[in-house]
């Protein structure tokens, strides 16, 4: 596809739970973001991967949130012994080289419930 | 660190009236302004931006301007239609900090019935 794609769209899990959700970037874009859309609340900078380089992994809330990309395409979000305040909407996006006033390509995100 | 600031929402309007959604920043250096918009369903999406001061972005109708000494970036739209209907985020990057990521405000739900 065109734009960023992100799965699943809908993600219920049990507190305590793992959960993975996948990001995929367009296609030739080397800049990959993720954030978290709380109720109410603005978007929240997660991680950052440019490139080869080391991610910026700054925005992070805790030790059981990671993120990987494999080849520099595909990246996935792990959120491990899930809580019920990690419930939100996780966003990816993507731009052509990460320049800080680029257009950011935004997918329609996973929305995370924690029962 | 940096911030937005944007009005509290939700703003309902009727078809044609005048928009104005006031956002405020603050932030270091010369930060580039934007305004993403995300439609009920879709993803955000860029609006519009600015890179610089007295810079004024533009798209489908909807006008901001970089106000540095009022540290301002207020979205305008002289005839809102139903389909304008959506939540509104304010945001900037810090070029001269070297930053990178988007800062975003809490974003405002405009509703406009016909």
């Amino acid at each position: 596809g065109a734009g960023v794609s992100q799965s699943p769209s809908n993600k219920v899990t049990e507190k305590g739970k793992d959960v993975e959700l996948r990001c995929d970037p367009i296609s030739g874009h080397t800049a990959l973001y993720w954030y978290r859309q709380s109720l109410g609340q603005g978007l929240e900078f997660l991680i950052y991967f440019q490139g080869n380089s080391a991610p910026d992994k700054s925005g992070l809330p805790s030790d059981r949130f990671s993120a990987e990309r494999t080849g520099g395409s595909v990246s996935t979000l792990t959120i491990q012994r899930t809580q019920q305040e990690d419930s939100a909407v996780y966003l990816c996006a993507s731009t052509r080289g990460g320049a800080t006033n680029e257009k950011l390509f935004f997918g329609s995100g996973t929305q995370l419930s924690v029962l | 660190g940096d911030s937005v600031t944007q009005m509290e929402g939700p703003v309902t309007l009727s078809e044609e009236a005048f928009l104005t959604i006031n956002c405020t920043y603050t932030a270091t250096g010369y930060p580039s302004l934007f305004w993403y918009v995300q439609y009920p369903g879709e993803g955000l999406q860029l609006l519009l931006k600015a890179t610089k001061a007295d810079d004024k972005g533009s798209n489908k109708g909807f006008e901001a301007t970089y106000r540095k000494e009022t540290t301002s970036f207020h979205l305008e739209k002289g005839s809102v239609q139903v389909s304008d209907s959506a939540v509104y985020f304010c945001a900037l990057t810090n070029s001269g900090a070297g930053s990178y990521q988007l800062t975003f405000g809490k974003g405002t739900k405009l509703s406009v019935i016909p």
